[in-house]
Formats: C-alpha cells, structure tokens, sequence
C-alpha cells in the first residue's frame, strides 16, 4: 500500500521568501511522485513529476522538488514566493500502473504581502 | 490547450435520489479516473476505467457506484442512492496511455446531500 504525508496543513511565507512544502512518502514498489497545485474554484493542475529519471524535477511556475529516496522525501520549493502562488499544493503517489494517485492530505500556502 | 470538463459545477439532491456527475475527458485519452475530496479531507480515489471497463477501484466504491462511457466522449460516475456522507467535490481525470503520463483533472463536481 502506498502513502503520502503532507507535515504541514498551513505555511504562510512572505512574498519573496523562500517556499518549502514537505511531502514522505511510502511505497513498496519505486514510486512515481507528483505535486499538483489548486487555486480556488479551480481543478487539480499538475507542477511537476518525478518518474525515476533525474531526482531533481523542475516544474512550472518556478517550482521545483528533490526525490531523495533515503529519506523517502519529494519536498516542493521555490526560491521566491509571488502572490500568486496562495493555493493548496497536493503531493501524490502513483503505483507503477498508474492507475491511481494516493495523495497527501494538502497544504495551503498563504503569501504575505 | 485541451482541458476535462465537467458538469454540472453544483449539484444539490435530497437524500435517497440518483445522481449522474457527468465528464468529458480529454479527446485522445484512453484511461479515465474518478475521486472525491470531503470537505476538509484529502483527495480520495474512486476508480479507472480502460477499454470499456473498470481496471482499478478502491473501497468507497461500492455497489451505490458505477461508471460509464456511454458514448465516444462522456464519462458518468452515477450515484445510486446518495447518503449525507456522499457530499463532496467530485473529480474526474483522464490520461493519454502511458504510466508515465500525467492524470489531467477536471474542475470538479460539488455534490450536496441534503
């Protein structure tokens, strides 16, 4: 069975300040890893993905996240928040099937002007 | 650029009735998702359907749950009989064929059970 943890329901940054949103994982099978991003009213949209090729993944938007599998991490960063970055952020993993997503229970992050 | 969509955006329905949440999944894919996401609670899966057939489901689909591609382009997740604890967001997904490829969600489907 596989699992993702989200440490964090809430992070509030600074516009500017460097965004860190945490994501474990487990999985009995190498897994592939995602991080989806939904704005208000909006649907699920895909930021990045790890699928067993390099470990650091850069995504849309400036993000960019690390898959460290001693640590069974996939943790989603950006260098500088912007404003319109506030959203919820999932973390998901995926069986090698790809056949369904099990995802973390979320973050919201809040930028502050 | 090719989007899910879904309808209606809200539906409100007493306790007891049927309900049919409808997708139109991106043209060319071929595998086709559903799953919830409670109030306050983490998105959950629901199931995939390939080829005409459901290929994985998890618990909460249950014999009050079924899908359907009735045509070339419609994908239904029909709610037999709604309790109050089917009230939730809705999303479908679709995706292309590969495992690599990505699942391309919907806007989603509030479902109010009243």
């Amino acid at each position: 069975a596989q699992s993702v943890t989200q440490l964090g329901s809430h992070v509030s940054v600074s516009e500017g300040a460097l965004v860190l949103l945490r994501c474990n994982y487990s999985s009995s099978v190498p897994p592939y890893l995602f991080w989806y991003v939904q704005y208000p009213n909006q649907g699920l949209q895909l930021l990045l993905k790890y699928t067993s090729a390099a470990t650091l993944v850069k995504g849309i938007n400036g993000f960019e996240a690390e898959f460290k599998k001693s640590e069974t991490s996939f943790h989603l960063t950006k260098p500088s928040a912007h404003m319109s970055d506030a959203a919820e952020y999932f973390c998901a993993v995926s069986d090698n099937a790809g056949n369904m997503l099990t995802f973390g229970g979320g973050t919201r992050l809040m930028v502050k002007p | 650029e090719p989007e899910v969509t879904q309808t209606p955006s809200h539906q409100v329905t007493q306790m007891g009735q049927e309900v049919i949440l409808r997708c139109v999944p991106i043209s060319n894919h071929l595998y086709f998702y559903w799953y919830r996401q409670i109030l306050g609670q983490k998105v959950e899966f629901l199931v995939s359907f390939y080829n005409n057939e459901i290929s994985e489901k998890s618990e909460i689909f249950d014999d009050q749950f079924s899908v359907e591609r009735p045509d070339g382009s419609n994908f239904t997740l029909k709610i037999r009989s709604t309790k109050l604890e089917d009230s939730a967001m809705y999303f479908c997904a679709s995706r292309l064929a590969g495992t690599l490829d990505t699942q391309y969600f919907g806007p989603g489907t509030r479902l109010t059970v009243l």
